[in-house]
């Protein structure tokens, strides 16, 4: 396909139960976000890659989020040990340059719930 | 990283424009404007954007106020598929990590009347 691909679409897990998530950027793309959409809120900065390197993980909220794009194509968000607050949508989002007049493709988010 | 203010919602009667407005006074002279929607339960969508110059595309135009310090996007015709939530975000260049991100606020939610 020609956009950001994310699976699974929706996900539902025990509380404590690890989980992960998978975006597929639009091939060639060097920018690569996650962002986390509670309720109501706009999206809020998780992490960037640029290519393999993770440049900026000041949003993960804590040491139980873990990201990687190993390849600098596909990326995986990985949560341990669920809480109920980690409950919301997950976003991917790829860029093809890093300019501030370029736009950001978004996929249509992983809806995680922790039950 | 400079912010946005945008009213929490606005309401438009189908085929009628729309124009949503965006403060950012704090923008600097480097940051970009950009604006996202998001339909219901999608990703965001990019619309358009701008620096300086009004902007116009197939899906909206872009106005920008002469000091920069606000914006307004304009939808020419609503249609019912054009509620959504939208977004004025400020890009600006990479900091000195070589990094950047897309801050968005609240939004304004637009709801369009049949």
């Amino acid at each position: 396909g020609a956009g950001v691909s994310q699976s699974p679409r929706y996900k539902v897990a025990k509380r404590g139960q690890d989980v992960a998530l998978r975006c597929d950027p639009i091939s060639g793309h060097v920018s690569l976000f996650w962002y986390q959409q509670a309720l109501g809120q706009g999206p809020e900065f998780l992490t960037y890659f640029q290519n393999e390197a993770q440049l900026d993980k000041s949003g993960l909220p804590s040491d139980r989020f873990f990201a990687e794009r190993p390849e600098g194509s596909v990326s995986t968000l990985k949560i341990q040990r669920t809480q109920q607050e980690d409950s919301a949508v997950y976003l991917c989002a790829s860029s093809f340059r890093v300019a501030e007049n370029t736009e950001a493709f978004f996929g249509q988010g992983t809806r995680l719930t922790v039950v | 990283d400079a912010k946005t203010t945008q009213p929490n919602s606005m309401e438009s009667n189908e085929e009628e424009p729309v124009h949503l407005p965006c403060n950012h006074s704090t923008i600097s002279g480097t940051d970009y404007i950009h604006w996202y929607r998001q339909l219901p339960s999608q990703g965001p969508e990019y619309v358009i954007h701008g620096l300086t110059s009004n902007v116009n595309n197939r899906m909206a135009s872009l106005a920008i106020a002469e000091d920069r310090k606000s914006s307004t996007l304009i939808l020419h015709r609503a249609t019912l598929r054009d509620a959504a939530v939208y977004y004025c975000i400020l890009r600006g260049p990479l900091n000195t990590s070589g990094t950047y991100k897309y801050i968005f606020g609240t939004g304004t939610r637009l709801k369009v009347l049949a």
